[in-house]
């Protein structure tokens, strides 16, 4: 199993630009999740899914948007990008009745 | 908004020190969670405990959950370098999702 897979690894936006966080897990995982992480700061919640066709806002969704077409995918869509949305992006996942969120690489976004 | 402090925020220390490390909550959580994070990749879970007093071990470090399942501990007896990186406590308030604490940066300087 690859688990939690994120692409891409690195990405420089300008103001204004929008792009698309990709993650896929291949545990068949009914949980998914993305969170941002700021420096000195913890994960904060952006977006979870608990299964295909089923998306809900955590606690900073604001500028951003998902979608679960299917079990694998959870793609994060930055439609105008904003210096605030520069930081770093987790995606997770998690099996149902399970504790364990399995966290992918990350994704180092840099809005100038 | 259920919050996690963690403290201290950073730690540097000698490479043989032992090492308390706090997570604090005026909310009650049905468990708490850590993670440890190394630079450049994403967390990764060490433990869960459940039970209000509960008490874990994972080699040389005990994790302790608060009676009232508001707070819980990590302590590190003679850390060693590759203890270094960032400790992540998380709460579940119930059937919602985790609430992260802002994490507690390690470092054993050998």
């Amino acid at each position: 199993n690859a688990g939690v897979t994120q692409t891409p690894k690195f990405r420089i936006l300008k103001i204004g630009q929008s792009m698309t966080l990709q993650c896929t897990q291949d545990m068949n995982h009914n949980y998914m999740y993305w969170y941002r992480q700021d420096p000195g700061m913890g994960l904060k919640l952006i977006y979870y899914s608990v299964g295909a066709g089923i998306t809900d806002k955590g606690e900073v969704p604001n500028g951003y948007n998902v979608s679960r077409s299917t079990t694998e995918d959870f793609p994060l869509r930055l439609e105008l990008a904003a210096p605030s949305q520069t930081s770093v992006y987790f995606c997770a996942s998690l099996r149902q009745g399970g504790d364990r969120q399995f966290f992918g690489p990350g994704t180092r976004l840099t809005v100038l | 908004t259920q919050l996690l402090e963690q403290s201290p925020q950073f730690l540097s220390i000698q490479e043989g020190e032992n090492l308390t490390v706090y997570c604090n909550s005026s909310s009650v959580f049905s468990s708490l969670q850590w993670y440890r994070q190394e630079p450049g990749e994403g967390p990764v879970l060490l433990v869960t405990v459940v039970t209000g007093g509960e008490v874990k071990k994972l080699k040389r470090l005990t994790f302790q959950f608060g009676d009232a399942r508001k707070d819980s501990s990590l302590h590190i007896t003679a850390a060693q370098p590759g203890d270094t990186g960032l400790y992540l406590c998380a709460g579940a308030p119930g059937n919602t999702p985790l609430v992260f604490g802002k994490g507690t940066r390690l470092s054993v300087i050998a």
